[in-house]
């Protein structure tokens, strides 16, 4: 088991509300990456952060909001729900910035159904 | 086109076979190579990384990348039942990282 934990494990929302998913990273590392896999494909990069500021970004509207905070934790933020957004959410947190990403250590995941 | 073709299967072996997974890509901007297994309903676990051309063997898994086909390849040898998951092979460039959509892979005992 990596050291990075997620919650809550499963949540069901209804479309048009919003949703807030956290992750807690591996002691010592500094750098968090969200994805979204959808059921029977790869996870997708929604966006990754270093140190507290957004540093790289996949292909997701503007909906998709992070935060990091000083102790490296980070939130997902999700605005108007829809059916589409229903998908597991996984965290994975690395050591040393966007270089470090062959060493990423991922989380179980949240699944999310929308409504 | 998508940025990383990976056959889904699924693929089914005897125990003690030899497994080959493969991906291709079209972003020659890609440096990091990598690929994961994910067990169901767990996150993708990192196997192995490259970051060059060549062969990088670890155990019973070797990962090769050919850079000028734009095409990895994982094997695993003496296959095990453990080894029943979906593979994940993964790209990294600048600050953007890409998976494939994973191959399921049953070892039959």
């Amino acid at each position: 088991e990596t050291g990075v934990t997620q919650s809550p494990t499963h949540l069901i929302k209804t479309r048009g509300q919003q949703v807030t998913l956290r992750c807690s990273s591996q002691s010592g590392h500094n750098t968090v990456s969200w994805y979204q896999q959808a059921l029977g494909q790869g996870p997708q990069f929604i966006f990754q952060y270093y140190r507290e500021e957004e540093n790289g970004r996949g292909n997701f509207p503007p909906r998709f909001s992070g935060l990091q905070f000083p102790n490296y934790s980070s939130e997902l933020n999700v605005n108007a729900l829809e059916l589409d957004d229903s998908a597991l959410y996984l965290c994975a947190s690395s050591a040393t910035g966007f270089r470090a990403q062959e060493t990423q250590y991922f989380g179980p995941g949240t699944r999310l159904l929308v409504l | 086109q998508k940025e990383v073709e990976q056959d889904p299967g699924p693929l089914s072996v005897p125990e003690g076979a030899i497994v080959s997974l493969n991906c291709t890509y079209s972003n020659s901007a890609f440096q990091y190579f990598m690929w994961y297994r994910q067990y169901s309903r767990k996150g993708p676990e990192l196997l192995m990384y490259t970051y060059s051309s060549g062969n990088k063997e670890d155990g019973r898994f070797t990962a090769q990348v050919d850079k000028s086909s734009k095409y990895i390849s994982l094997f695993i040898r003496d296959s095990q039942p453990s080894d029943s998951a979906t593979y994940l092979c993964a790209m990294s460039a600048r600050n953007q990282f890409y998976f494939g959509t994973g191959t399921s892979l049953t070892v039959i005992p």
